[in-house]
């Protein structure tokens, strides 16, 4: 069965470090998501992209997160400088409107 | 915007039924729906696209009113293995198409 691959699967790092995230979609999906759960929150969009363009990044903080999509086979998400509040479960899903999405197995993030 | 479910949580045991509701203060285009064990990722149930539809998947169904911008997920003859956290993701009529907005969640224990 096709997954989304998530790398890498858990990171802990110190505070200000830069964090970045890939994410490698199901082959042929034209839409990427990118998540962030906490237990506070539950799961949040932070962003996504269709067919690589980005469509929505609003609930990602402008100041120190960034996704982009160079290819059709990789999504990153990058933090800098990370915080402690960062500290997340970050996924990754695929798929097509009206379709299921796909989650990767999501990458456990813990700023110190 | 964000939906909210109802109840936060359930104990079961084996071979009871259980009702998810998942509600929203906006006109919905679509409900899905999504299961979550603890550290791993959630998985797709359904999604349900149009008013008044209902749709079915072993024991495990669910309706979509669109009138009352609402979503129920059903879950009959429930087994152990139907324990998790429970996610409803809406998609709002004229927001960014593809972009859900998940409930909290409702955890659902099952008990032998």
């Amino acid at each position: 069965d096709a997954r989304v691959t998530q790398t890498p699967r858990h990171k802990v790092t110190e505070m200000g470090q830069e964090v970045t995230m890939r994410c490698q979609p199901i082959l042929g999906h034209n839409t990427v998501f990118w998540y962030r759960q906490t237990m506070m929150q539950g799961l949040e969009l932070l962003a996504y992209f269709r067919n690589r363009a980005p469509l929505d990044d609003s609930g990602m903080p402008k100041d120190r997160f960034s996704a982009e999509m160079p290819d059709a086979t990789l999504a990153t998400l990058k933090i800098q400088p990370s915080e402690p509040r960062d500290s997340a479960v970050y996924f990754c899903a695929s798929g097509f409107r009206d379709q299921p999405q796909h989650f990767g197995d999501g990458t456990r993030l813990s700023i110190l | 915007q964000q939906p909210v479910q109802s109840p936060q949580a359930v104990i079961l045991r084996e071979g009871e039924d259980a009702v998810i509701n998942c509600s929203s203060s906006k006109a919905l285009y679509s409900v899905h729906w999504y299961r979550q064990k603890h550290g791993e990722a959630p998985i797709f149930l359904m999604i349900l696209l149009k008013g008044g539809e209902q749709k079915g998947h072993d024991k495990i169904s669910a309706s979509f009113n669109e009138k009352k911008q609402q979503s129920s997920l059903y879950l009959t003859a429930s087994q152990l293995s139907y324990s998790g956290t429970y996610f409803c993701g809406t998609e709002i009529y004229g927001g960014s198409q593809g972009n859900l907005i998940f409930g909290k969640g409702t955890k659902l224990s099952v008990k032998p």
